[in-house]
């Protein structure tokens, strides 16, 4: 079973420019997460994304945003990007929730945004 | 949004010694999960403690959620130079996101 796969895996851009981050979820897995992993700041929640639904965001402004398709791959767009936007970002995918939500999230290796 | 503590945050030792790492909430969650990351690489789920108490073993790896659902320790015995990595706890949150710990970096020397 193929894991959850994201591009690209290296990405440089300058400040004021946009970024699109592309995440594929596992076979049969219809909810994606987005994590930001900066130096020093350890993980934390972007965006969830549930059969094509934005379903909770974190403490990020709006500029990024994202969305699901209907095969429940996603997109992350960072728009005026930042010098502290630097940062690995991981997407995850799980098979859903219980009503304790603790289905266990798969996470791809990340594309690693270095802003110069 | 739940802050999860862990400690230390950094943790060198020789192959074959024990360790502890720990992981530490003033809210109370419905389960915690513990992830392994290896540079370049993203977390690898290793384990979701859900009952207060619960102990749980995974080779040489024992994982222990608290009483009150607001703590759990990672203690690893006759550590391995392929132990190294970042640990990480995660809490669910509100809305299913994770929250995570800052992780402990564990280096394990020959």
């Amino acid at each position: 079973e193929a894991g959850v796969t994201q591009s690209p895996t290296h990405l440089i851009k300058t400040r004021g420019q946009q970024v699109t981050l592309r995440c594929s979820p596992i076979s049969g897995h219809t909810s994606v997460y987005w994590y930001q992993q900066a130096l020093g700041l350890g993980l934390q929640f972007l965006l969830w994304y549930d059969e094509g639904e934005e379903r909770n965001r974190g403490n990020f402004p709006p500029r990024f945003s994202g969305r699901q398709f209907p095969n429940y791959s996603s997109e992350l767009n960072v728009n005026a990007l930042e010098l502290e936007d630097s940062a690995l970002y991981l997407c995850a995918s799980s098979s859903g929730f219980t009503t304790e939500g603790d289905q266990p999230q798969h996470f791809g290796d990340g594309t690693r945004l270095s802003i110069l | 949004t739940q802050l999860l503590e862990q400690s230390p945050q950094f943790l060198s030792i020789q192959e074959g010694e024990n360790l502890t790492v720990y992981c530490n909430s003033s809210s109370v969650f419905s389960s915690l999960q513990w992830y392994r990351q290896e540079p370049g690489e993203g977390p690898v789920l290793l384990v979701t403690v859900v009952t207060g108490g619960e102990v749980k073993k995974l080779k040489r790896l024992t994982f222990q959620f608290g009483d009150a659902r607001k703590d759990s320790s990672l203690h690893i015995t006759a550590a391995q130079t392929g132990d190294t990595g970042l640990y990480l706890c995660a809490g669910v949150g509100s809305g299913y996101a994770l929250n995570f710990g800052k992780g402990t970096s564990l280096l394990v020397t020959p």
